[in-house]
């Protein structure tokens, strides 16, 4: 069964903590794609990734980092510079040429700052 | 600067009638447009999209509408079930670009369906 996964879906952290949020996709998507989504808000693009071992700022990089070491995964790492991390983030893929460029999501992972 | 926007953040529509949500874009360069469909604590699931090229796309209860030269969009759900209640993002790429598969997402309208 392909799809994308996300652990955990329930995190928690304390303030000035590191935290890595884990994306995986075996679909054979090219792209990969982390969002923020904030009660009220819509998504919100933080970081993206086309091909392995490159990737790009979204508009609220800050205080976050990835890495594409391989094409199926994808991690997010909330660091503690980010002013307020508890959010639900949702991770992404997309193949390049599907007709509907339609992007696949994963089922999300609740961060808690306590 | 916020390039797609939905400025109803709520509807409410009885059941068996129609829900019509609206979208509205700033950037031309825009040629596809999808609508999502997300449960909460859940990840978005792909509703409709359509191309530039056209200017309506339908899929049993749900048709999209794209008038370009207004820059705006709007999804059609009929009858309304109360399974639609949820909350709707439309999104929007330029496929021409470097980040062909970026999409950029409106606030969402979040709609409730009622007996």
């Amino acid at each position: 069964d392909g799809g994308i996964t996300q652990s955990p879906k329930y995190l928690f952290r304390k303030e000035g903590q590191n935290v890595t949020l884990s994306c995986e996709q075996n679909l054979n998507h090219d792209a990969m794609y982390w969002y923020r989504q904030d009660p009220g808000q819509g998504l919100r693009l933080i970081y993206y990734s086309q091909i392995v071992n490159d990737f790009q700022k979204g508009d609220i990089a800050e205080g976050y980092s990835v890495s594409r070491e391989k094409k199926e995964s994808f991690p997010l790492t909330v660091t503690s510079a980010q002013k307020n991390p508890t959010a639900f983030y949702l991770c992404a893929s997309i193949r390049r040429g599907l007709p509907n460029n339609e992007q696949f999501f994963g089922p999300g992972t609740r961060l808690t700052v306590l | 600067d916020q390039q797609v926007k939905q400025n109803s953040p709520s509807l409410s529509v009885q059941e068996g009638r129609i829900s019509i949500l609206n979208c509205d874009y700033t950037n031309s360069m825009f040629d596809y447009f999808l609508w999502y469909k997300k449960y909460p604590a859940e990840g978005p699931t792909f509703l409709i999209s359509i191309s530039s090229i056209k200017d309506k796309n339908e899929d049993g209860r749900f048709t999209v509408f794209l008038n370009k030269s207004a820059k705006h969009l709007s999804l059609h759900i009929v009858p309304s079930q109360p399974g639609d209640s949820a909350v709707y993002f439309c999104a929007a790429s330029d496929t021409t670009t470097d980040s062909w598969g970026k999409l950029q997402f409106g606030a969402g309208t979040q709609v409730v369906v009622t007996p």
